[in-house]
């Protein structure tokens, strides 16, 4: 089945510092879906990338979708305290019948102030 | 009620009891979940429901059961729980299942099985 790698699975930063997630697939994805889970809290919905080569942002954060959709990447500016949770990417199959979002396990992001 | 609502909040059961977790969601998906978090394994599906109806099994379904009697329901039954089931599980809910339909999380039932 599809399978979705994300590294790394935690990261400390200073506060200030940059961070990046990778997410990672076995195979062709259609499309990958970004969330969010603060401490205690549930995952909310970040963002969404379809196209080949896509770039999105959102203020400091900004999520990339490789050429082959195989793997995307979250990059946080300047990080917040603010920005302490999880992230974790989804991705959906290309293939006939493959509608299931699949979870990659997500990584837990620590800001020292 | 707005989005999704769960319940109880937390729970802890003795192993062998039957345990019923609560899930309902006002928005009028027609698609919803059930996944369980563990630490390490992030988020790994136990069931789906496409529409009123109809359920399906996701990546980790064995000891739990589903129902989908209407559009807003959408309970979890573990019918003998055993302590590997100490978790928090989330339901989630999508407008379809569609590869581009974003998910809507509840806040989560923390369940210790003991």
């Amino acid at each position: 089945g599809q399978q979705v790698m994300q590294i790394p699975q935690y990261q400390h930063v200073q506060e200030g510092e940059d961070f990046t997630t990778y997410c990672n697939s076995s195979t062709t994805l259609s499309n990958i879906q970004w969330y969010k889970q603060r401490p205690g809290g549930h995952p909310v919905f970040l963002i969404q990338l379809v196209k080949s080569g896509e770039v999105k942002k959102q203020k400091r954060l900004t999520f990339q979708f490789g050429e082959a959709k195989k793997n995307s990447s979250l990059h946080i500016t300047a990080t917040q305290t603010t920005d302490v949770g999880t992230y974790f990417c989804a991705g959906s199959g290309s293939g006939a019948g493959s509608y299931q979002l699949t979870f990659g396990k997500g990584t837990k992001l620590s800001v020292i102030p | 009620i707005a989005g999704i609502t769960q319940a109880p909040t937390s729970q802890i059961l003795a192993a062998g009891r039957r345990m019923t977790l609560r899930c309902t969601q006002d928005m009028r998906h027609n698609a919803m979940y059930w996944y369980r978090q563990d630490l390490g394994l992030g988020l790994r599906l136990i069931h789906y429901s496409n529409t009123a109806g109809t359920t399906g099994k996701g990546e980790v379904p064995d000891g739990y059961s589903v129902s989908r009697a209407n559009t807003d329901d959408f309970p979890l039954t573990l019918a003998s729980a055993v302590p590997s089931q100490t978790s928090v599980y989330f339901c989630a809910s999508s407008l379809g299942m569609g590869r581009t339909d974003t998910q809507y999380f509840g806040p989560g039932t923390r369940l210790t099985v003991l």
